[in-house]
Order: structure tokens, then C-alpha cells, then sequence
């Protein structure tokens, strides 16, 4: 069975300060994804991540930054945190091409 | 950004089956349909996958016409567990025909 890990499920950080969300998979998946959702507004896209050191925009990046060093694990930054970015955070993986997605069980994130 | 039409919301009772249809009208030729569902404080989970025609597997089936201007998945007899939000996805996972999950169908099971 394929296992997205998120490094925590609660999150509380204060305005201004730099955050590091944290994914592994352990399935040598090829593409990594990053998300957020809030209330009625689905799953929005911020960033993804094709193979090591590569990675595309997604719908909404302003204010975030992603790193991928390595196959397995892809982090999603915020710069300077603000309230606005209080959220539900997911993480996905898939093998290749159109693969399904595998997600992990999501970091709620609160800014204060 | 492949776009997908979904209903809001559909309630079922308990040991009935559910149809939840998606339409998908600017379709690819090489997109992949793929269905997930989400519970409340999960990630999405990958349910069921087709190209046309039908797919079945453990838990669901997948409808395509010929068209592929829509697909259903259909639900056997489901339970109350089985409330969830589903997601229809179209596209690919990168570039501009894009997946994109908007909002789902909210289906609550009632005893």
C-alpha cells in the first residue's frame, strides 16, 4: 500500500514566521503534489513537482515555495505566514501520467 | 484547467444504490476519468478509473458513454460510512488540461 506522510496533522504558528510542511512517500512516485482546502472552495492546487529539483505552479502559489531534493519527499514553504494561509494542507503522490493520486491525511495549519 | 460539472449535494437511504453523475464536456483524447472520495478530516481517496465504457472493482462502477461527455459512478447498496464528498477528475496531472478537483457532491446516507 502506498503511504503519503505529512510530518503534523495540527499546526500553530504566528504571523511573519517562515513554515516548513513536510511530505515523504514510499513508493518512488514520480510526481508530488501540494494543496490546500477551505470551506466551500474544494481543493485548490499551489504547487507540484515532477521529478527531483523540478516543479510547476499550480493554481494558487503566491506566497508559497516547494523544494524537492529528493524523490521522496517534497516540502512546501511559507515565507512569511500569514493569516490568510490559515488552512488545511494535503499532500499527494502519483506514480506517472494520468496514475492516481495517493494523499496523505492532510496538516490543518493555523496562523495566529 | 479540465473542468468538471458536479451536483452540490444528494442524499440516498441506507442499502440503496447511488448514481452520481459528472459531466466533463471538453474531454480529452487522452484523459483518463478518475473518481475519489474524501471524509471529513482525510485526504482524498482514489476510488475508481476509466478511459470508456465500464469499469467495475470491489467497491464501485464506472459509466462512460461513448462521447465520454460524462461518466457516472454508481455506489451498490451503500451504508452510512459511504457519506463522503466524491470528485470527478478529468486531465492530465501537469500542464494546461490540468486536473482540477473543484468542489465535489457532498452525498449523505440516511438510515
Amino acid at each position: 500500500d502506498v503511504k503519503v506522510t505529512q510530518s503534523s496533522r495540527y499546526l500553530v504558528k504566528r504571523t511573519g514566521e517562515k513554515v516548513f510542511l513536510e511530505c515523504v512517500q514510499d513508493m518512488d512516485h514520480e510526481n508530488m503534489f501540494w494543496y490546500r482546502q477551505d470551506p466551500g472552495l474544494g481543493l485548490r492546487l499551489i504547487y507540484f513537482s515532477y521529478d527531483v529539483k523540478m516543479k510547476e505552479k499550480g493554481d494558487i502559489p503566491e506566497g508559497y515555495s516547494v523544494s524537492r531534493e529528493k524523490k521522496e519527499r517534497f516540502s512546501l514553504i511559507l515565507e512569511s505566514a500569514s493569516t490568510n494561509q490559515t488552512s488545511m494542507y494535503l499532500c499527494a503522490s502519483s506514480l506517472q501520467g494520468n496514475q492516481p493520486q495517493h494523499f496523505g491525511d492532510g496538516t490543518r495549519l493555523s496562523i495566529l | 484547467l479540465a473542468k468538471t460539472t458536479q451536483p452540490i449535494s444528494m442524499d440516498s437511504y441506507e442499502g440503496q444504490e447511488v448514481n452520481i453523475t459528472c459531466s466533463h464536456n471538453n474531454i480529452a483524447t487522452n484523459d483518463y476519468i478518475t473518481w475519489y472520495q474524501q471524509f471529513p478530516s482525510q485526504g482524498p481517496r482514489f476510488i475508481i478509473q476509466g478511459y470508456k465504457t465500464k469499469v467495475t472493482n470491489e467497491v464501485a462502477s464506472l459509466f462512460i458513454p461513448a462521447d465520454r461527455k460524462s461518466s457516472t459512478l454508481s455506489l451498490p447498496r451503500v451504508s452510512l460510512s459511504d457519506t463522503a464528498v466524491y470528485y470527478c477528475l478529468v486531465g492530465a496531472p501537469y500542464g494546461n488540461n490540468r486536473l482540477a478537483f473543484g468542489k465535489g457532491n457532498q452525498v449523505v446516507v440516511i438510515p
